[in-house]
């Protein structure tokens, strides 16, 4: 069974970085992209960007010169760091594994809400 | 970016009805189209992806339909368990966009 676990930092100061860790757990690393995901609190979703197992991505372009997705395949691990965040970044944060093939979200972590608050 | 819309934005159906949700792409996505459903408080999870495939375990009262720019989510016979947000997604070009959600209620 495929579980991704989530952390980082639950409030986050403006103009400092996010950080968020998620572990995969079960199934193979190396067969899919991994991606982030962010749902604002009572709005819709948006898809930050994406990564695979020897490190190529794609970014959101309203995202892209801000952020970074990175990988650790011998941890199984994937991470988003956003940087110069404002108020506007507040949101809960996903990340999940791209399906084979299509593209879909199959399997999402717990999900972290992050605050941008002084 | 591809621009998703969906419609209706929110309906109230009862239980034992046919409900249907449409979604509209701004450009063709062939097949490459996607459905989740949300709970609140919860993360998405995955009711359809291609347009047309069930995902693994959920029930086959849920189907969906489509190509092109036009798709469609049907639930043949709403449950109470169904109440939730359901929102579509392309992931034929990134950024993969999402819609706007429609919100079922009972």
């Amino acid at each position: 069974q495929v579980q991704l676990q989530q952390w980082g930092a639950g409030l986050v100061k403006p103009s400092e970085t996010l950080s968020l860790t998620c572990a995969v757990y079960g199934g193979s690393f190396s067969a899919y992209y991994w991606s982030w995901i962010r749902q604002p609190p009572g709005k819709g979703l948006e898809w930050i960007g994406e990564i695979n197992h020897s490190g190529s991505t794609n970014y959101n372009p309203s995202l892209k010169s801000r952020v970074t997705i990175s990988v650790d395949t011998s941890k199984k691990q994937f991470s988003l760091n956003l940087r110069s965040v404002i108020a506007a970044d507040t949101a809960v944060y996903y990340c999940t594994r791209g399906g084979d093939g299509y593209g879909a979200s199959d399997y999402w972590g717990q999900g972290t809400l992050v605050t941008v608050s002084s | 970016d591809i621009q998703m819309t969906q419609s209706p934005s929110s309906l109230s159906a009862s239980v034992g009805d046919r409900v249907t949700i449409t979604c509209r792409a701004s450009q063709s996505i062939t097949r490459y189209l996607n459905w989740y459903q949300q709970k609140p408080g919860k993360a998405p999870k995955l009711l359809i992806y291609a347009a047309s495939n069930l995902q693994s375990g959920v029930p086959s009262r849920f189907s969906g339909s489509g190509s092109g720019t036009d798709f469609t989510l049907t639930i043949s016979s709403l449950q109470p368990e169904d109440v939730a947000t359901y929102s579509c997604q392309q992931s034929f070009f990134t950024p993969f966009t999402f819609g706007p959600g429609t919100k079922v209620d009972i």
